[in-house]
Parts: structure tokens; C-alpha cells; sequence
């Protein structure tokens, strides 16, 4: 069965620290990858996605994830973080040709960011 | 457009009542499936549906139904809630047959079963 494994269950920066979530995922076929992002009391938000192409991915807020095939790997990355990217965040992935539009979860990743 | 919606936002049930999560979408997606967000836990998927009469099982099923007889609306029975059912509700759609799969989430219904 498909897993998505998120490395870091809370991670606590100051403002201007970079930042970087790991996500590695079991499915050896062609997936589809995504993060997820929940500020506190809301739901939650597409942050970025992969499907093909460039494996560097750029999403909303500044936010980059960068997909390794080799690694089954999809960080999430950002150069600099902001009292306001305190949220968790989530790692998503969808093998694609399987059932479509299920999503398998990683167990997310607190971000707080100390002003 | 008003997304994805859900009702009610906090419901607080005694274990053995029944009750019924709505869900309603309003961008035509064909498919439309129930999450549960449990602390350390992710989100796990309940149930889902491809389109109108269509509906099959996620990972946790167990103590919920669901039926599918728009494609506007996906609604979640609990029949006996118990206090392993407290979580936090969410009901996402998406196209069917893309290979996009991005998935709209709805604001979520925070359930208490005491």
C-alpha cells in the first residue's frame, strides 16, 4: 500500500529562517504530488502540485517543492518564512491511473514561526 | 462559486445517536469524497464518490455510510456514533479523469461524541 512519510512532526523557526519539510512517499509508479496547508481553524489550501515537467515546483506564498524521483522524495521549501506560514502542513500523494482522486495523507508537519 | 460546503460547522452527539454531515459542492465535480483529521494522524480518507450512485470505500469506513444521489451533494451518516468517531470532518471534490486531482476542501465539521 501506498504511505507518505512526513519527517518532522513540528518544527519551530524564527522570522527569516529558511525552511525545509521533508515528504518521502512508497509508490514506485507514476504519481501525483501535493501540499496542503492548514492555518489554525481553517481548512485546508493547495499550497503547490506536480504532476510532470520541471521537477522544481513553485507554489502560492513563495513556497518551492522539489521532486527526486531517485529519492521518492517531494520537500517542501521556502528561503525565508513569515510569522504568518504558521500552520501545518501537508504532504499529499495520488498515484496516478489508480483510483482517481484519492489522495493518501502524510501525518503533516507544524510549522510555527516565532516572531 | 461557493466551493465546497459543509454543515454543521461543530456538532456534539452521546454515543448511540445517529447523525448526518452534509456536504455540497457547486463546480460540478464528479468526484467527492469524506476525510477524517485526527491529531497526528493526517487525514485519512472514509468514503468517496465517482459520480451520482457511485460510491466505494477509503480507508476507514467502518460505522459510516454514504450515498451519492446528485452530483451536487455527498452527505456522511454516522448510524451509532461512539467516541472513536470525535475528529474533525472534511469533505473535498475534484474533476474525475483529469490527471490533476487537485481536491477542493471544505471548511470541515468538528464532531464531539461523548
Amino acid at each position: 500500500a501506498q504511505s507518505v512519510s512526513q519527517h518532522n512532526h513540528h518544527v519551530i523557526l524564527s522570522e527569516a529562517a529558511s525552511l525545509e519539510l521533508g515528504c518521502n512517499y512508497s509508490y514506485g509508479g507514476t504519481v501525483n504530488l501535493f501540499w496542503y496547508v492548514q492555518y489554525p481553524g481553517q481548512h485546508l489550501q493547495l499550497l503547490l502540485k506536480y504532476f510532470s515537467g520541471d521537477p522544481l515546483v513553485k507554489g502560492i506564498k513563495g513556497f518551492e517543492a522539489e521532486f527526486i524521483k531517485s529519492k521518492f522524495s517531494f520537500n517542501l521549501r521556502k528561503p525565508s518564512v513569515q510569522w504568518s506560514d504558521t500552520a501545518e502542513y501537508f504532504c499529499a500523494v495520488n498515484n496516478y491511473g489508480g483510483s482517481q482522486g484519492n489522495l493518501i495523507f502524510g501525518k503533516g508537519t507544524k510549522l510555527s514561526v516565532k516572531p | 462559486n461557493a466551493g465546497v460546503t459543509q454543515t454543521p460547522k461543530f456538532q456534539v452527539l452521546k454515543t448511540g445517536q445517529s447523525m448526518t454531515l452534509q456536504c455540497a459542492q457547486d463546480m460540478n465535480h464528479e468526484y467527492m469524497s469524506w476525510y477524517r483529521q485526527d491529531p497526528g494522524m493526517g487525514l485519512r480518507l472514509i468514503h468517496y464518490s465517482v459520480g451520482a450512485g457511485i460510491t466505494d470505500q477509503g480507508e476507514v469506513p467502518n460505522g459510516y455510510n454514504v450515498s451519492r444521489s446528485t452530483t451536487e451533494d455527498f452527505p456522511l451518516r454516522l448510524l451509532s456514533a461512539a467516541p472513536s468517531q470525535t475528529s474533525v470532518y472534511f469533505c473535498a471534490s475534484s474533476y474525475q479523469g483529469a490527471p490533476f486531482n487537485e481536491q477542493f476542501f471544505g471548511p470541515g465539521t468538528r464532531l464531539t461524541v461523548l
